[in-house]
């Protein structure tokens, strides 16, 4: 069982908003900035957001994060097709001195 | 920018050792940490264990006894060991630049390595 947990799947139609949340404890979510990645298929994770609520450069300002406490959430909005994908939450734990991850959560596109 | 890519035998028998290399391009290994992360069938990511580019480690406890990471800098390189292999150790493995502010990024595409005889 993961340290930080994510709801296994999450699903939206095209256009509508959905949001993911990670669940954590003061080890880990609640002293340290969260991070998000989208991985498809075959692909290499990537960066959509840093530091609770930052976006890379090149990533939609559809994705945005926030955090309050030991939660933090990934929210997309207008929904795309393309955005079907696995998304995992990421953050570092102090008793650790590593990352943790949350388990994943899958977005189906209906 | 920067990619990574992992290579190493797919398939490792029970009680072997499992050894990965990660090569990095499009940017040197010199100024950061450099990690290992694995995800077994229908689990979460699991962190293994980060070199910084002065050679420092650190693993995850709970696999210290048997790992060990290590860097190549002329070749820009860096790998994993990981001793006694069992089926628990099935997974793919993927290796991963990190940063002093803990962001993972970027990600090798991972490679599955099954322990299996």
């Amino acid at each position: 069982q993961s340290v930080v947990t994510q709801p296994p799947s999450a699903s939206g139609t095209p256009g509508q908003r959905v949001t993911i949340s990670c669940s954590g404890s003061d080890s880990n979510i609640g002293t340290n900035p969260v991070n998000w990645y989208q991985r498809l298929p075959g692909a290499a994770p990537k960066l959509l957001i840093y530091g609770n609520d930052q976006r890379p450069s090149g990533v939609p300002d559809r994705f945005s994060g926030s955090k309050s406490g030991t939660s933090a959430s990934l929210a997309i909005s207008g929904l795309q097709s393309e955005d079907e994908a696995d998304y995992f939450c990421a953050v570092w734990h102090g008793g650790l001195n590593g990352p943790v991850f949350g388990g994943g959560t899958r977005l189906t596109v209906l | 920018q920067v990619q990574l890519q992992e290579s190493g035998p797919g398939l490792v028998k029970p009680s072997e050792t499992l050894s990965l290399t990660c090569t990095v391009s499009g940017g040197s290994v010199s100024g950061y940490y450099w990690s290992w992360i694995r995800q077994p069938p229908g689990k979460a990511l699991e962190w293994i264990a980060y070199i910084y580019y002065t050679g420092t480690t650190y693993y995850n406890p709970s696999l210290k006894s048997r790992v060990t990471i290590s860097l190549d800098t002329p070749k820009n390189q860096f790998s994993l060991r990981l001793s006694s292999v069992t089926a628990a150790d099935t997974a793919v493995y993927f290796c991963a630049r990190l940063s002093a502010s803990s962001t993972i990024d970027p990600w090798g595409q991972g490679t599955l390595v099954t322990v299996s005889s």
